[in-house]
């Protein structure tokens, strides 16, 4: 496709529940990047890749947070045993390599309940 | 820490009005700088940016900003807004890294 993807768009959980968010990046782009966007702010860094391997996560919020890019180009975060403080959109978003500027996909709104 | 300050976080303009939106940072040392726009129901779109050279950036749809790096501001500016302007603007900074820093964001609701 021609930008950055991600689903589901939209994604309602139960508290305790685990969940999975994928996103495809624009094809070649070596650096992907994952945000947390709570409501009224902006963006978060969360997590970056630069292809399979994570140079960077010290934005995740806790250990029940883990991504993963396993053949450098899909990725998908997953959020254990989820929290309502978790409710937030998840933006992806990739570039051609980490200096570059980034291209965001339309994020994942997620609700804990 | 890094910090990005969008001083309004609600615009209201009508038509037409000139377009004025404040972007501060607190970092020191060699920035890029970015403005990305949100329209309703979509993803954040670039609409900006400044790596080097001229400090007057020019991007799509008519809008500029322009870096002045004494008072660490990278303001962004349209001379004549449109219904269609309405959106949500963030501002974002990086420095030395891939990390970007972003504002809060400016809710902008041009008035036809």
């Amino acid at each position: 496709g021609a930008g950055v993807s991600q689903s589901p768009r939209y994604k309602v959980a139960k508290r305790g529940q685990d969940v999975a968010l994928r996103c495809d990046p624009i094809s070649g782009h070596v650096s992907l990047f994952w945000y947390q966007q709570a409501l009224g702010q902006g963006p978060e860094f969360l997590t970056y890749f630069q292809n399979e391997a994570q140079l960077d996560k010290s934005g995740l919020p806790s250990d029940r947070f883990f991504a993963e890019r396993p053949e450098g180009s899909v990725s998908t975060l997953k959020i254990q045993r989820t929290q309502q403080e978790d409710s937030a959109v998840y933006l992806c978003a990739s570039s051609l390599n980490s200096y570059n500027e980034q291209f965001f996909g339309p994020g994942t709104r997620l609700t804990v309940l | 820490a890094q910090s990005v300050s969008q001083h309004n976080h609600h615009v209201i303009l009508s038509e037409a009005a000139s377009l004025e939106l404040g972007c501060n940072y607190s970092y020191g040392g060699t920035v890029n700088l970015f403005w990305y726009v949100q329209y309703p129901g979509q993803h954040l779109q670039l609409l900006l940016k400044y790596f080097s050279g001229d400090p007057l950036v020019k991007g799509i749809k008519g809008f500029e900003a322009e870096f002045i790096k004494s008072k660490f501001s990278f303001n962004l500016r349209k001379p004549s807004v449109q219904w269609s302007d309405t959106a949500e603007y963030f501002c974002a900074v990086v420095s030395g890294t891939y990390k970007y820093i972003f504002g809060t964001g400016t809710r902008l609701k041009v008035l036809a």
